[in-house]
């Protein structure tokens, strides 16, 4: 059990928005600790879309953008293609943990 | 470019032992670096960090007293010796490069990863 949690599962038809959750706790993102966020096709490189919460790196497309508010982070698609079919997943810091946490990912599924 | 690839993986015994390594074609001197694993039909799970220069090492404690994360930047390349494996070592390792001071260290580049079974 991930100590984020993310949906399993998302799901939209081109064109249209997703968002995909991530709810932490009091000892990682409640306690301000940064959110990022990750593209995994399996059998790729994992891929780095947004950091510290809301900052896209050069070359990630606009469509994709990242919020976080209390004890959870949300990373928001718009304008959904088919190349976005893939797994998403968070990443934070827990210090009860002392370590690195992903959440367990979400498979968005494009229609 | 700026790639890392990772090279070491196959089978080994329960109990045995394998060598990761993963050649970065930046400098990677610096850089912190990190290990990250993936299970079959599983998600991402960090395993372990290591500051630029190799003085600071963080490891998961799934991993810990059994896994050792190290760097030779002369070389450009980052290790992984991970001894007495089980398994649920069975994963693709991947290496990524950190940005940020710990704790809010994220991954900006990744490598395609490398495939260790453990199996009897």
């Amino acid at each position: 059990q991930s100590v984020l949690t993310q949906p399993l599962s998302v799901s939209g038809a081109p064109g249209q928005r997703v968002t995909i959750s991530c709810t932490g706790s009091s000892s990682n993102i409640e306690a301000g600790y940064a959110v990022h966020w990750y593209q995994h096709l399996p059998g790729t490189a994992p891929k780095l879309l947004i950091s510290n919460n809301n900052n896209r790196p050069s070359g990630v497309p606009d469509r994709f953008s990242g919020s976080k508010s209390g004890t959870s982070a949300s990373l928001a698609i718009t304008g959904l293609q088919a190349e976005d079919e893939a797994d998403y997943y968070c990443q934070s810091y827990d210090s009860a943990l002392s370590d690195v946490v992903f959440g367990g990912g979400t498979k968005l599924t494009v229609l | 470019q700026v790639q890392l690839v990772e090279t070491g993986g196959g089978e080994a015994q329960p109990g045995g032992s394998l060598r990761l390594s993963c050649a970065a074609s930046f400098n990677l001197k610096n850089f912190g670096m990190h290990w990250v694993r993936q299970a079959p039909g599983k998600g991402l799970e960090w395993v372990a960090f290591i500051e630029h220069d190799g003085n600071v090492q963080n490891h998961a404690e799934s991993v810990k007293g059994r896994f050792t994360i190290s760097r030779d930047n002369s070389k450009n390349t980052l290790y992984l010796q991970m001894s007495s494996l089980t398994g649920e070592d069975t994963a693709v390792y991947y290496c990524a490069r950190s940005r940020q001071p710990p704790p809010t260290y994220y991954m900006d580049v990744w490598g395609k990863g490398t495939t260790v079974t453990v199996s009897s």
